[in-house]
Formats: structure tokens, C-alpha cells, sequence
């Protein structure tokens, strides 16, 4: 696509709920990236795919939360059994996979747990 | 591992006027990348423009511009004739050329920056 995609745009979610957010990312871009950012926060990277392989999960903050990707295509972030501290807006990411260039960015998924 | 801090937590100018942005990272690396990113109520994280280490010349795009002192590790963001639809947050944010380790960028916490009609 023309851009990177990001579902939903905003999610509200009981306590304890298991919750998927989707990236679908540039078409060719083969690096996909996911950050939190918390309210009033700077951005917290999560996690990087080269392809289908996530060579760093080292930012997941606990084991509730997991991601995955098809191919070099879409990639979903699951948080099992939310808790209101994973209240945030989850932003994807996708680049050509070279350092030089910045990332294009999604709007976004802002997660709320109530 | 790479920290970036901006101190100035919100900036407030003029419109026409010019206003600076501070930046400082730290790094023991000696090729990387720095950024400048723009994200707008839509929380879409905007490119606005970018600078290799290993170049002396500080990088710009048209009303924007860089001071980029790598021995002060310092990378400030100047944008001159400020307009209403540059109110935004503002990122710094470092990365390795090597691409190694997370392979992710850093960013700092962000300036706010609001524009006075």
C-alpha cells in the first residue's frame, strides 16, 4: 500500500482480555518495527522483524505480550491478559531494512484498558 | 546503550519567527544516524529530516535545519519562519549505522512545540 496501515485506531478493552492489533506495512519495505508510546512519553521500541524473523524481542516488556509476521507482509502484536498499565498508543513502523533511512510510521492503535 | 535526551519538554514562538530545538545523545559508536521526527495530533510520526554522522555538513530541508556538533554529541533543530501547522511533538531520535543490537531507533521524550498566531 501507499502507506503503513495500522487496526484498529483505537481499541477499548476490559481487564484481562486478550487484545491484536494489525500492521500491514509498506509493500517491499522487508523491516517492520513496534513501539509503545505512553501518554506524554517519547517512544518505547518493542520489537523488530527482518522479514518473518525477530532477531531482537529483547523490548517486550513482559511474556504477555508476543508478535508475528507473514512473510514480509502484516505483522499482528497480541497482549494476553491486558492490564492498565498497557494502556498506550502501539505505533508500527516498516523501512527497507537499511540504517541510513528513518522509518515510515502508522497512525497508530490507541489501546485502552479499563 | 544509546540515550537521547531533549530538555526542553514544550517551546513556544512566534509565527514567522525561528525556533531551536535541543537534542544531545549518547553514544560510544562512531557512525550512526540522528532524526528529527514530527508527530501531529494524528499520531502519525512524520520524517522531517535526518543526518549521517559521518557527514560535516549539517543537513537541511527547506525551512529546517540541523546543527549537528558530533564532538558535543549535540544535534539541534532550527526551524526558521515558523508556520501554524509546525505545532506538534517533536522526536529526536539516534541510530546505529550498523544496525545492530535492537536495530531499533531511540528517541527522546519530545518537545512540544506551539506556534502563537
Amino acid at each position: 500500500g501507499a502507506g503503513v496501515s495500522q487496526s484498529p485506531s483505537n481499541k477499548v478493552t476490559e481487564k484481562g482480555k486478550d487484545v491484536e492489533l494489525r500492521c500491514d506495512p509498506i509493500s517491499g519495505h522487508t523491516a517492520l518495527y513496534w513501539y509503545r508510546q505512553r501518554l506524554g512519553q517519547g517512544l518505547e521500541f518493542l520489537i523488530y522483524f527482518q522479514g518473518n524473523s525477530a532477531p531482537d524481542k529483547s523490548g517486550l516488556p513482559s511474556d504477555r505480550f508476543s508478535a508475528e509476521r507473514t512473510g514480509e507482509s502484516v505483522s499482528t502484536l497480541t497482549i494476553q491478559r491486558t492490564q492498565q498499565e498497557d494502556s498506550a498508543v502501539y505505533l508500527c513502523a516498516s523501512s527497507l531494512g537499511t540504517a541510513r533511512y528513518g522509518y515510515t510510521f502508522g497512525s497508530g492503535t490507541r489501546l485502552t484498558v479499563v | 546503550a544509546q540515550t537521547v535526551t531533549q530538555s526542553q519538554p514544550e517551546m513556544s514562538v512566534q509565527e514567522a519567527e525561528t525556533v531551536t530545538l535541543s537534542c544531545t545523545y549518547d553514544t560510544s559508536e562512531s557512525d550512526y544516524y540522528l532524526f528529527w521526527y514530527k508527530q501531529p495530533p494524528s499520531r502519525q510520526m512524520i520524517l522531517v529530516i535526518r543526518q549521517e554522522a559521518y557527514k560535516q555538513q549539517n543537513a537541511t530541508e527547506n525551512r529546517f535545519s540541523v546543527n549537528f556538533q558530533k564532538a558535543a554529541k549535540s544535534f539541534s533543530l532550527k526551524i526558521s519562519d515558523s508556520q501554524l501547522g509546525d505545532a506538534a511533538m517533536y522526536f529526536c531520535a539516534y541510530r546505529d549505522r550498523s544496525g545492530g543490537g535492537a536495530d531499533g531507533l531511540t528517541f527522546g521524550k519530545g518537545t512540544h512545540l506551539i506556534i502563537q498566531p
